[in-house]
C-alpha cells in the first residue's frame, strides 16, 4: 500500500506569515500530487495540483514545490491569512487501485493567527 | 458547485443494525468513490466504482459493501453496524482515472455514529 507521510499534525502561523506542510511517499510512478483544503464540517475540496515532471506550481499565494530525488512534496502558503485556516491534506495516487483512487496524508490542521 | 448528494447527512445507529448511506451524482462521472475520515487517519478509500455494477475494494473495505446500478447512485452499505465504522463518510467523483485529474469532488459527508 502506497504511503503518504504528511507533516506537521498542526500548524499555528501568524496572520501574514509562511504556511510550509510536507509530505513524503515512497514510490515515484505517479502521475500527480494534489492537495486538498477542508473546511470543518464540508468536504475536501481540491487546491492545486503538481505533475511529477515540474518542480513547482504556483496558484496565487499557494505554491507546490516537488523534489523528486527525495520524494517530498510541500504545500507553501504565502501571506497566510485566517481564512486559510482549515485542514489540509497531500494524497498520490495509490498503486493497489491502478492509480484509481488516492492514498491521503493524515492532514495538517493550519490555524492562521490575526 | 458539482452535483454531489450524500444521505443521510447524520444518522445515529444500534451496533449490529444493517445501515446503508447514499451518493447520488448529477455529473454524469463514471468514477465515484467512497472514503471514511478518522482524526489521524486523513481519508482512507472504502471502495469505488469505475462504471455501472464495476466496483473494486479499498484499503478498509472490510465490513462494507457497495452497489452501483445507475450511473448516478453510489451505495455504501454497513451489514451489521459496529462502532470502529463511527466516522464521518465522503463520497467522491470524477470524470477519468488518471492524467491531470485527481478526484475532483467530494460531497458534504456522512456523520455516522453507532452505538
Amino acid at each position: 500500500q502506497q504511503q503518504v507521510k504528511q507533516s506537521p499534525q498542526s500548524l499555528i502561523v501568524q496572520k501574514g506569515g509562511i504556511s510550509i506542510i510536507n509530505c513524503a511517499y515512497e514510490n515515484t510512478a505517479f502521475d500527480y500530487f494534489p492537495w486538498y483544503q477542508q473546511f470543518p464540517g464540508k468536504g475536501p475540496a481540491l487546491l492545486i495540483a503538481i505533475r511529477p515532471d515540474v518542480s513547482e506550481k504556483k496558484e496565487g499565494r499557494f505554491t507546490i514545490s516537488f523534489n523528486k530525488s527525495a520524494k517530498q512534496f510541500s504545500l507553501h502558503i504565502m501571506d497566510s491569512q485566517p481564512g486559510d485556516s482549515a485542514t489540509y491534506f497531500c494524497a498520490a495516487p495509490s498503486r493497489s487501485t491502478g492509480r484509481r483512487a488516492l492514498t491521503f496524508g493524515s492532514g495538517t490542521r493550519l490555524q492562521v493567527q490575526p | 458547485d458539482a452535483g454531489i448528494t450524500q444521505s443521510p447527512r447524520h444518522k445515529v445507529t444500534e451496533t449490529g443494525t444493517p445501515v446503508t448511506l447514499r451518493c447520488h451524482q448529477t455529473e454524469n462521472h463514471r468514477y465515484m468513490y467512497w472514503y471514511r475520515q478518522d482524526p489521524g487517519h486523513g481519508l482512507r478509500l472504502i471502495h469505488y466504482s469505475y462504471g455501472v455494477k464495476d466496483t473494486d475494494k479499498g484499503e478498509v473495505s472490510d465490513g462494507y459493501s457497495v452497489s452501483r446500478s445507475k450511473t448516478e447512485d453510489f451505495l455504501l452499505t454497513l451489514e451489521s453496524a459496529t462502532s470502529s465504522q463511527t466516522s464521518v463518510y465522503f463520497c467522491a467523483i470524477k470524470e477519468i482515472a488518471t492524467g491531470e485529474q485527481p478526484e475532483a469532488f467530494f460531497g458534504q459527508g456522512t456523520r455516522l455514529t453507532v452505538v
